[in-house]
């Protein structure tokens, strides 16, 4: 089975331009991780989707980002406007509900901002 | 604030040694734990789950959990050079299907 699926693999972008990450979860599974890492702050949750509907969004850090899910097998998250801060690798997870909490992480987006 | 507390490392181990890697976390309510192993400039990868007392064993990997102490551990017998990583680990927060991770303790296993 194809793990999950995320693009683009790298993104340069100047400041205050809009960037728009993707993933496509694990088939079958219902939760959904975006999370980000940074050497400073290490791996940080910013949003998680169960089917399809956000459940907590306490980790998004300020109005600039926004994540939708308008399907089971597709989200986006979205930031506008870039700041070079928002420089970090990007990463989405899935999970099954049943299977005691096990995520299964994509292979990352590495966003630059200049 | 639910946490969960890792040395950062790096801890440096020879080759064919017990590397332990150790983690607590904060939150009594947790019930299961995990252990991601990511490689530089890659995705963390899980490796290891435990959900009950004791130990379990996988290969060369064993995760240890004592919930009276809320401690978590992971031993990796006969280290290799390939098992140098940062190895994250992860608790859950308390029945919301969200992970809390640790920062991480880096493993450099030398030849």
């Amino acid at each position: 089975d194809a793990g999950v699926i995320q693009s683009p693999r790298h993104e340069v972008t100047e400041m205050g331009q809009e960037v728009t990450l993707r993933c496509k979860p694990i088939s079958g599974h219902d939760y959904l991780f975006w999370y980000r890492q940074t050497m400073m702050r290490g791996l940080e949750l910013l949003i998680y989707f169960n089917n399809n509907v956000p459940i907590d969004d306490s980790g998004m850090p300020e109005d600039r980002f926004s994540a939708k899910m308008p399907n089971a097998s597709f989200s986006t998250l979205k930031i506008q406007p870039s700041e070079p801060r928002d420089s970090a690798v990007y990463f989405c997870a899935s999970s099954s509900s049943g299977n005691s909490y096990e995520q299964y992480f994509g292979p990352g987006t590495r966003l630059t901002v200049t | 604030q639910k946490e969960v507390e890792q040395n950062s490392g790096p801890l440096s181990v020879p080759e064919g040694a017990i590397a332990s890697l150790n983690c607590t976390y904060s939150d009594r309510v947790s019930q299961s734990f995990f252990w991601y192993r990511q490689y530089s400039g890659k995705s963390p990868e899980l490796i290891m789950s435990i959900y009950s007392n004791g130990d379990k064993e996988d290969g060369r990997f064993t995760a240890q959990l004592n919930k009276a102490s809320q401690y978590v551990s992971l031993l990796i017998r006969d280290s290799q050079p390939s098992d140098s990583a940062t190895y994250l680990c992860a608790a859950d927060s308390g029945g919301y299907n969200k992970l809390i991770f640790g920062a991480g303790t880096r493993l450099a296993v030398h030849p």
